[in-house]
């Protein structure tokens, strides 16, 4: 499979817990995106990595939450302490350059208890 | 802000029949729009990106359209079938931006036989 791919798929964590996603892109996507998504919303933007710089945070990543694309291939987003706030769906996407199409891998989905 | 507003309501309609979705936006001239398909606990799919300089854009039983002066995009399905059946997001890039993608809320369209 050559597309996008997210770990884990689901995620279940306690309020204060660390947790940390994984991403994949398309191979050779010099461009990754994560974006988060609440039930009934559409996905709304994080922030964004261009091979390994990342180049962008919205304000809603708050300082609880880190991202990485240490060798501009795979991406980690990381939430420290979680909050029941941050149950969503965490979404990547990766393009070969800007204006090109995002493709989106299939999420992961975050209940914080 | 840029801000895009879709049908808030579900649309269900009849198998067969020519579903048309769409999608407002405001302080903003994009160069392109996108539309992506969402299933339930899914990531979006994309399914056809349309330039400013073009009026209609077709693939298969897909068509959009895009007024840049009236600031719309229409997105048709014809000859609906029940697997049309999911939530149809909108998108457009902030190319200043790093191309992030800003959606609307979907609208859920459910295809009954």
């Amino acid at each position: 499979d050559t597309g996008v791919s997210q770990d884990p798929r689901h995620k279940i964590t306690k309020r204060g817990q660390n947790v940390t996603f994984r991403c994949d892109p398309i191979s050779e996507h010099n461009r990754l995106y994560w974006y988060r998504q609440t039930l009934g919303q559409g996905p709304e933007f994080l922030t964004y990595f261009q091979n390994e710089a990342q180049l962008e945070k919205s304000r809603l990543l708050s300082d609880r939450f880190s991202a990485e694309r240490p060798k501009g291939s795979f991406s980690t987003l990381e939430i420290q302490r979680t909050e029941q706030g941050d149950s969503a769906m965490y979404l990547c996407a990766s393009s070969p350059r800007t204006g090109d199409t995002q493709y989106f891998g299939p999420g992961t989905r975050l209940t914080v208890l | 802000s840029q801000k895009i507003e879709q049908n808030s309501e579900a649309l269900n309609i009849q198998e067969g029949k020519t579903a048309t979705l769409t999608c407002n936006y405001t302080n903003y001239s994009p160069a392109y729009l996108q539309w992506y398909r969402q299933d339930p606990g899914r990531g979006p799919v994309f399914l056809l990106l349309i330039r400013e300089n073009e009026k209609e854009k077709r693939k298969e039983r897909l068509k959009v359209t895009f007024d840049t002066t009236l600031k719309q995009s229409l997105f048709h399905i014809t000859a609906s079938q029940p697997a049309d059946s999911a939530t149809y997001l909108c998108a457009l890039p902030l190319y200043n931006q790093g191309g992030k993608l800003i959606f609307g809320q979907g609208t859920e369209l459910s295809v009954k036989p």
